[in-house]
């Protein structure tokens, strides 16, 4: 079936450092792919996506590009903010109505 | 405003008691769903509804009953509640009408489940 993994964590990293965190997947077909974020105490929200291979996703920031060839939709931020600090999940969408996460990775960015 | 809301935002209750979580989406979307997350942040799908048929009903223990009066509305019935139904429930909604598509899923803020 399909499934997602996920870098573990957690990450701390200090205010404008790059962070990187990595994800790969597994899926028969053409999945879409997403990275959802949650800040402490709140819901998931959908921080970028993407639907089809050597598409990007951008947000505030936030870029992911689906290598279809790696099976990879890796996470990247140029520049951390404190405000960053929240655990991000990788999941997957194969068009069967579900969409496998990855287990998270907590990150910590420390002014 | 919401876009997905549920409810109670946090319940606490004893071993044995059946308790409800309410969902509602009012994003127009045809399909909605129910996650768990435990403890250690893991997600992982519960249910799911498209037009108010059930479509995925994973592995979980028929303690947990979903119903889902219209489009709109997606509650989690749980009866005879035990120590590790502590969690965090999810609701979320998208606007997937078949299983072909792969349409985003908007999230609701959770229901932070304890049995004591």
């Amino acid at each position: 079936g399909d499934s997602v993994t996920q870098m573990e964590g957690p990450v701390t990293l200090s205010e404008e450092a790059f962070l990187t965190i990595n994800c790969t997947y597994t899926a028969t077909g053409y999945p879409s792919l997403f990275w959802y974020v949650q800040y402490p105490g709140e819901g998931l929200q959908l921080l970028l996506k993407a639907t089809k291979a050597d598409d990007k996703g951008s947000n505030k920031g936030f870029e992911a590009t689906y290598r279809k060839e790696t099976t990879s939709f890796h996470l990247e931020k140029g520049s951390v903010q404190v405000s960053d600090s929240a655990v991000y999940f990788c999941a997957l969408s194969g068009g069967d109505y579900k969409l496998s996460f990855g287990a998270g990775t907590t990150v910590t960015v420390r002014a | 405003d919401t876009a997905v809301s549920q409810t109670p935002k946090y319940l606490v209750t004893q071993m044995g008691n059946d308790k409800s979580i309410k969902c509602e989406q009012n994003l127009g979307h045809d399909t909605m769903y129910w996650y768990k997350q435990d403890s250690k942040k893991f997600l992982k799908i519960m249910f799911s509804y498209n037009n108010k048929e059930l479509i995925i009903n994973e592995t979980v223990p028929n303690r947990f009953s979903p119903k889902s009066p219209d489009k709109a509305h997606l509650n989690l019935h749980i009866n005879s509640l035990e120590l590790g139904d502590s969690a965090v429930y999810f609701c979320a909604s998208s606007q997937q009408t078949s299983a072909t598509s792969t349409d985003t899923q908007y999230f609701g803020p959770g229901t932070r489940l304890t049995v004591l």
